[in-house]
């Protein structure tokens, strides 16, 4: 069975430019994650999907931002515009639901780094 | 809001000894509580996890234990070998919140 699917793996950009990361989540996952590592931290949420609704979006900046679920399937979380501050490793994870606490399986992430 | 707190942030030991990370929650709401793995370039990795209904949950050489009253909860590795080296998180999920806050990770190097 194929994990959690990210892409790009690593991103490169200048400050002030837009960047997006995909997420595909295992096969029949209804609950999708965002988060957000900084170097030598762990894991911190920035948005919680249950299918396509996003039911915890409280730690996302949302003046730069944005996340979408549209068919409740793959993800697209997107920065615009990136600032130095932002180069971090964006984590994708999934589970099965997040009603009662189960596992929730990882991605390998996206390394972004904002010059 | 929630916190989990976790030592020590490196440990180094040798091959064949134990390794022993231990964690501090807040949110008296929390009642699951994962440990994972998170090796270079890669994700974390769920490796133990302990409900809060269990006090010591053991597979093979790892072992987790939870004192609910302290909030405490702690993961134990026996007979460490290098493979183990790696980044380790614990976490703790409020069911109040629905959230998974991590800890802030130990850096174990296990020396052949």
């Amino acid at each position: 069975e194929a994990g959690v699917v990210q892409s790009p793996r690593y991103k490169i950009i200048e400050k002030k430019q837009p960047v997006a990361f995909w997420c595909n989540p295992i096969s029949g996952h209804n609950t999708l994650y965002w988060y957000l590592q900084n170097l030598g931290q762990g894991p911190e949420l920035l948005i919680r999907y249950e299918n396509e609704e996003a039911v915890d979006d409280s730690q996302l900046p949302k003046d730069r931002f944005s996340a979408e679920r549209l068919k409740g399937v793959d993800s697209t979380l997107k920065i615009q515009p990136a600032e130095l501050g932002d180069s971090a490793v964006y984590l994708c994870a999934s589970s099965w639901t997040s009603g009662t606490p189960n596992e929730q399986f990882f991605g390998p992430g996206t390394r972004l780094t904002v010059l | 809001g929630e916190n989990v707190e976790q030592h020590p942030s490196t440990l180094s030991v040798q091959e064949g000894d134990s390794a022993v990370i231990k964690c501090t929650y807040s949110d008296s709401a929390s009642n699951y509580f994962p440990w994972y793995k998170q090796e270079l370039g890669k994700g974390p990795q769920l490796i133990i996890d302990i409900r809060s209904n269990v006090g010591e949950k053991k597979d093979q050489r790892i072992a987790v234990t939870l004192n609910k009253t302290a909030k405490h909860f702690s993961l134990h590795i026996t007979e460490t070998q290098p493979e183990d080296s790696a980044v380790y998180f614990c976490a703790a999920f409020s069911s109040n919140t629905g959230k998974l806050i991590f800890g802030q990770g130990t850096t174990l190097q296990v020396k052949p």
